[in-house]
């Protein structure tokens, strides 16, 4: 168990350009959770799997996101037609049963010049 | 919907001494809540949990407190180390529904 593992670690990227990051989760974890937070300020809810059902979205995942979970297992957040106010640290979370706490990976930072 | 607030966004203390960072939440159907430490750079790590049918629980050198009469948790940690500054997260977990809710976090630093 590595934990949870997010590719890339850094991103920098022109306005308008489409990224995406990928999410490894903890193998055993059939929940997976997408958040973005800014400077300053804590963690906010993207998005969530279970399995690879996607189960609940954020009114903040407008339609230029979104979000995989194909095979239950690995996970993508595609952004297309970046802007500036992109610019934000992009956080996954797994967890296991419903009685357990989400465990975070490292995050992707994406930087929208 | 579901708001928390930190009392101190930013604590000061010496290293060894004690350290108390206070939350409140507001969602009384909050049954599960979580302590998260975040250093620069790198995600929210899981310090410690509580249920709502516990007041208190210990862990390595912390302690979580919760009061459910007014919505209120407090995370101690004794002999604060420099190892410990950060920023730390209360996130409730609702008794119905998918998703762990942040507050802004207390930024804690340790003086050496």
């Amino acid at each position: 168990d590595t934990g949870v593992s997010q590719d890339p670690r850094h991103k920098i990227t022109k306005r308008g350009q489409n990224v995406t990051f990928r999410c490894d989760p903890i193998s055993e974890h059939n929940r997976l959770y997408w958040y973005r937070q800014t400077l300053g300020q804590g963690p906010e809810f993207l998005t969530y799997f279970q399995n690879e059902a996607q189960l609940e979205k954020s009114r903040l995942l407008s339609d230029r996101f979104s979000a995989e979970r194909p095979k239950g297992s690995f996970s993508t957040l595609e952004i297309q037609r970046t802007e500036q106010g992109d610019s934000a640290m992009y956080l996954c979370a797994s967890r296991g049963d419903s009685n357990s706490p989400l465990h975070f990976g490292n995050g992707t930072r994406l930087t929208v010049t | 919907g579901e708001s928390v607030g930190l009392h101190l966004p930013t604590l000061s203390v010496q290293e060894g001494d004690n350290s108390i960072i206070n939350c409140a939440y507001s969602n009384s159907a909050s049954d599960y809540f979580i302590w998260y430490k975040q250093e620069s750079g790198k995600g929210p790590q899981f310090i410690i949990d509580i249920r709502s049918n516990m007041d208190k629980r210990q862990g390595q050198r912390v302690t979580v407190l919760l009061n459910k009469t007014v919505k209120h948790l407090s995370l101690q940690i004794a002999a604060t180390q420099p190892g410990d500054s950060a920023v730390y997260f209360c996130a409730p977990y609702p008794r119905y529904g998918n998703k762990l809710v942040f507050g802004a976090g207390t930024i804690l630093r340790v003086k050496s």
